[in-house]
C-alpha cells in the first residue's frame, strides 16, 4: 500500500521569504506526484504534477517541486512567497497503473506581511 | 464553465437522518470520485465510479453509499447520519485511461454538521 506524509501540518512565513513545504512518499511501484492547492471554502485546484522526464516541475505562480526517487520525497519551494500564497497544500500520489489519489496530510501556509 | 457541481454547499442533520449529496460535471468525464476532508487527515477516497454503471469502495464506505445516475451526475447517501460523518465533502470527475495523463477536476464541496 502507498503512502504520503507531509511533514509540516502548519507553516508561518513573512511575506518575500523563501519557503519549503517537505512531502515524503511509500509506495513499491511506480508513481505520479502532485501538488494541490486548497483556498478558504474552495476545493483543489492542481498546482504541478510530476508524471516523468524532468525531476524538477515547475507552476506558473512559481512555485517549484522537485521528484527524488532515492529519498522518495517531493518537496514543495517558492524562492519569494506573497500574501496570495496563504492556503492549504496537498500533496498526493497515484500509481502510474491506477486510477486513485492518496492525499496527505496537507501543510498550511500562512504568510504574514 | 461550471465543472463540478455540489449541492448543497452546507447542510446540518440530526444524528439518524439521511440525506443526499449531489454531484454533476459537465466535462464529460469517464471517471467521478467522493472524498471526506477532515482536519490533519487530508482527503480519503469514500467512493469512485470508473465509468457510468460502475462503483467502487474506497478508504472509507463505511456508513455510505454511491449511485452513479448516468454519466454527469454521482451521488453520495447517508443513510442513517452519524457525528463522525461530520466533514467537508467533495466530489470529483476527471478522464481517465483514454490516452494522456488527466489531472482530477474537484467541486467546491459540501460542508456537513451532524448533531
Amino acid at each position: 500500500a502507498q503512502s504520503v506524509t507531509q511533514l509540516d501540518s502548519q507553516v508561518p512565513v513573512f511575506e518575500e521569504a523563501p519557503v519549503e513545504l517537505r512531502c515524503n512518499y511509500s509506495s513499491s511501484v511506480s508513481v505520479y506526484l502532485f501538488w494541490y492547492v486548497q483556498y478558504p471554502n474552495q476545493g483543489l485546484q492542481l498546482l504541478l504534477k510530476y508524471l516523468s522526464g524532468s525531476t524538477l516541475v515547475k507552476s506558473i505562480n512559481g512555485f517549484e517541486a522537485e521528484f527524488n526517487k532515492s529519498q522518495t520525497s517531493f518537496h514543495l519551494r517558492k524562492p519569494s512567497v506573497h500574501i496570495s500564497d496563504t492556503a492549504e497544500y496537498f500533496c498526493a500520489l497515484e500509481e502510474t497503473s491506477g486510477s486513485r489519489l492518496t492525499f496527505g496530510e496537507g501543510t498550511q501556509l500562512t504568510v504574514n506581511p | 464553465n461550471a465543472g463540478v457541481t455540489q449541492t448543497p454547499k452546507f447542510q446540518v442533520l440530526k444524528t439518524g437522518q439521511s440525506m443526499t449529496l449531489q454531484c454533476a460535471q459537465d466535462m464529460n468525464h469517464n471517471s467521478m470520485y467522493w472524498y471526506r476532508q477532515d482536519p490533519g487527515m487530508g482527503l480519503r477516497l469514500i467512493y469512485y465510479s470508473a465509468s457510468e454503471g460502475t462503483t467502487d469502495k474506497g478508504e472509507v464506505p463505511n456508513g455510505y453509499n454511491v449511485s452513479r445516475l448516468n454519466k454527469r451526475e454521482f451521488s453520495l447517501r447517508l443513510e442513517s447520519a452519524a457525528p463522525s460523518q461530520t466533514s467537508v465533502y467533495f466530489c470529483a470527475s476527471r478522464e481517465h485511461g483514454t490516452g494522456s495523463f488527466q489531472p482530477q477536476h474537484f467541486g467546491d464541496g459540501t460542508r456537513l454538521s451532524i448533531l
